[in-house]
């Protein structure tokens, strides 16, 4: 079955960099897009942009727009997504989803970013 | 980008009650390229209907999805102690995709 398994907690100061990584498994890792939403702590859903795992291609929300990073590996069937220069307003939790329907048909279980000086 | 408007924001109702969620959009959503996903407290959402009005897969046909252009909506026809959760539309028919700010159905 389609799996999608994210890295861990990560902490992190003002001004820093983090990068989040999701290891898809159960399908072909470059037949479909890779997403990534966050949701703050209590607010909705924000979608970030998306990543094509067969050509590199990607595409951002206006306000992540020279600020992430949105990478693959095809040869270990993992994305990655790198936000840059964090502020308090970055604590979330992000997740990565498959846009398989280009719906998004299966998501990570989510990895929680803190930002805190 | 296209803009999400999700009414009520919060519906109140009970077990086997009939339960509709509005999703409406500032500008055609291209192909009717809606869906709509269930959020519960500490899990990731749960894709359940896609393309407006096709339910996933394992998805139960107490929940069906309609509308087109502009207007969307979720009926739960028959509300189970599971359905309560936070809903959320999210439109793809755009190169910047972008969610609603959620309808939480509470008993």
């Amino acid at each position: 079955q389609v799996q999608l398994v994210q890295s861990g907690t990560e902490v992190k100061k003002p001004g820093a960099s983090v990068r989040v990584s999701c290891k898809s498994s159960g399908y072909t890792f470059t037949g479909d897009y890779i997403h990534w939403v966050r949701q703050a702590p209590g607010q909705g859903l924000e979608w970030m942009g998306w990543l094509n795992p067969n050509n590199g291609d990607t595409n951002f929300a206006h306000k992540f727009r020279g600020r992430v990073t949105m990478t693959g590996d095809t040869s270990i069937n993992t994305a990655y997504m790198e936000l840059h220069r964090l502020t308090s307003d970055d604590t979330a939790v992000y997740y990565c989803a498959r846009g398989g329907l280009p719906a998004l048909d299966s998501w990570g279980q989510g990895t929680l970013v803190t930002v805190s000086s | 980008e296209i803009v999400l408007t999700q009414s009520p924001g919060t519906l109140s109702s009970s077990p086997g009650e009939r339960a509709t969620l509005s999703c409406r959009a500032s500008q055609s959503v291209n192909n009717d390229y809606l869906a709509w996903y269930q959020q519960k407290p500490g899990q990731a959402p749960r894709l359940l209907i896609y393309g407006a009005s096709r339910r996933a897969t394992g998805i139960p046909d107490r929940f069906s999805g309609s509308g087109s252009g502009t207007d969307f909506s979720l009926t739960i026809s028959r509300l189970e102690p599971e359905d309560f959760a936070v809903y959320y539309c999210q439109q793809y028919g755009s190169s910047l995709w972008t969610f609603g700010q959620g309808t939480r159905v509470e008993i």
